[in-house]
């Protein structure tokens, strides 16, 4: 049963970088057909895919954020990792990760996410 | 980029209704849909992926249907455990985009 965490500081200062890693627990980050996503909600608010990483290092990120958006991932240590740099007060959020599966059904591929962490609140705050 | 609409925002309903939910895609997206749910203070939960395929585990009572830019999620009989919020997402163009929720109460 794969599972994921999500870990890094609860708070960080404006316009400095945040720093989350999700660690991967149950299996190896680096089989199967998989996608590792970072997703964003802040309170009381939907959802917002941040981006993506295969485990090549391939990586898609939302345009609104992808200026300030890195996504890697060490799969010696079957983690990936969120960088946002230049936070402010907007950026203040639960951060999720979650496993981007592909599957096919020979005609076409489709994707979901199967597999949550439970998520991390960062405040960005003074 | 896609923009997801659900209706309605929220929903009132009692246990042993049969409860539906819309989403709409601001363009024609296949059938490239899924349906989480999310409890108050947890992660999303995928239910329903592929617009209509019910992901392992989950009761039958939840279902999916639709394709293009109209999708229908249903709980055919509303039990007091499905209190949440739903979300859909549409993964046919990146970046991935979900609707903004629909919130189940129980009446």
């Amino acid at each position: 049963q794969v599972q994921l965490q999500e870990s890094g500081p609860g708070l960080v200062k404006p316009s400095q970088t945040l720093s989350l890693t999700c660690t991967v627990s149950g299996g190896s980050i680096s089989s199967g057909s998989y996608y590792w996503s970072w997703i964003r909600q802040p309170a009381g608010k939907g959802l917002e895919w941040i981006g993506r990483i295969y485990t090549s290092g391939s990586t898609n990120y939302n345009p609104s954020l992808k200026s300030r958006v890195t996504i890697s991932v060490d799969t010696s240590k079957n983690q990936f990792s969120l960088k946002l740099s230049s936070v402010t007060a907007a950026d203040t959020a639960v951060y999720y990760c979650a496993r981007d599966k592909v599957d096919s059904n020979y005609t076409y591929y489709y994707y979901y996410m199967d597999v949550w962490g439970k998520g991390t609140t960062v405040t960005v705050s003074s | 980029d896609i923009q997801m609409t659900q209706s309605p925002s929220s929903l009132s309903a009692s246990v042993g209704d049969r409860v539906t939910i819309t989403c709409q895609a601001s363009q024609d997206i296949s059938n490239y849909l899924n349906w989480y749910q999310q409890k108050p203070g947890k992660a999303p939960k995928l239910l329903i992926y592929d617009a209509s395929n019910l992901e392992t585990g989950v009761p039958s009572r939840f279902s999916g249907s639709g394709s293009g830019t109209d999708f229908t999620f249903t709980i055919s009989s509303l039990q007091p455990e499905d209190i949440a919020t739903y979300y859909c997402q549409q993964y046919d163009n990146l970046p991935y985009s979900f609707g903004q929720g629909t919130k189940l109460e129980i009446k």
